[in-house]
């Protein structure tokens, strides 16, 4: 079972729509997570972070986050064509021998078309 | 955030030889990071640089293949040493910074080993 695993893609959507890209993850005292976004050939983005059960918002984005079923998700309102690229998900354990480190997923290939 | 660079910012080498890549960060850093990204995949971290003292490697990459030096809070120095066909790919630096739970990375160098 991977670490961490995002929804497979790649992911289609109208321009205007809401995207969903979703993210579960295996460590369950993992207490960090955050979503990278990555442009082809550019390096990864931070866009969004969460800590808390629940929702944050930020702009157009929000991250929903629950720790019980070990999800974590990012929805994008009216998507934009500016908003294609990759979008990873990525978890931080609570410590141990993984402190400090992020786990991310394979990356979901987001796609807004006009 | 944090200004990040990297030098070089993209390579081309011979089979056989060593490449360093330098990564500078304008802001206190708790924990430097150096990731490999091979083409279409996702982000696999290399090694953790650790101040003044040995890198800690992750499973699968040796410090004889991937020496790592960090001399002080904001610089550090990656090499891929003895380097084949396979090592081609993107080398990331990635920081969190003093006091700040996230994580931000470098641009990236671009390696292609011919």
């Amino acid at each position: 079972q991977k670490e961490v695993e995002q929804n497979s893609g790649p992911l289609s959507v109208p321009e205007g729509a809401i995207a969903s890209l979703n993210c579960t993850y295996s460590d369950r005292g993992s207490q960090s997570f955050f979503w990278y976004r990555q442009y082809s050939g550019k390096s990864p983005e931070l866009i969004m972070s969460i800590y808390s059960n629940g929702d944050k918002e930020d702009g157009r984005f929000t991250a929903q986050l629950n720790k019980a079923s070990q999800y974590v998700s990012l929805l994008i309102r009216d998507s934009q064509p500016s908003d294609s690229a990759t979008y990873l998900c990525a978890v931080r354990p609570a410590g141990g021998t993984s402190y400090g480190k992020l786990t991310f997923g394979q990356g979901t290939i987001l796609t807004v078309h006009p | 955030s944090a200004v990040i660079s990297q030098k070089p910012s993209r390579d081309i080498c011979q089979r056989g030889t060593s490449l360093t890549i330098q990564c500078q960060v304008d802001s206190q850093v708790t924990m430097m990071f150096w990731y490999r990204q091979q083409p279409g995949q996702s982000l696999t971290l290399i090694a953790t640089a650790n101040q003044g003292s040995e890198a800690t490697y992750e499973s699968g990459f040796v410090i004889d293949k991937f020496p790592i030096s960090r001399p002080n809070l904001t610089f550090s120095t990656l090499t891929v040493s003895n380097m084949s066909p396979e090592d081609s790919s993107i080398y990331l630096c990635s920081v969190r910074l003093a006091d700040y739970n996230e994580q931000f990375f470098g641009p990236g160098t671009r390696l292609t080993v011919l």
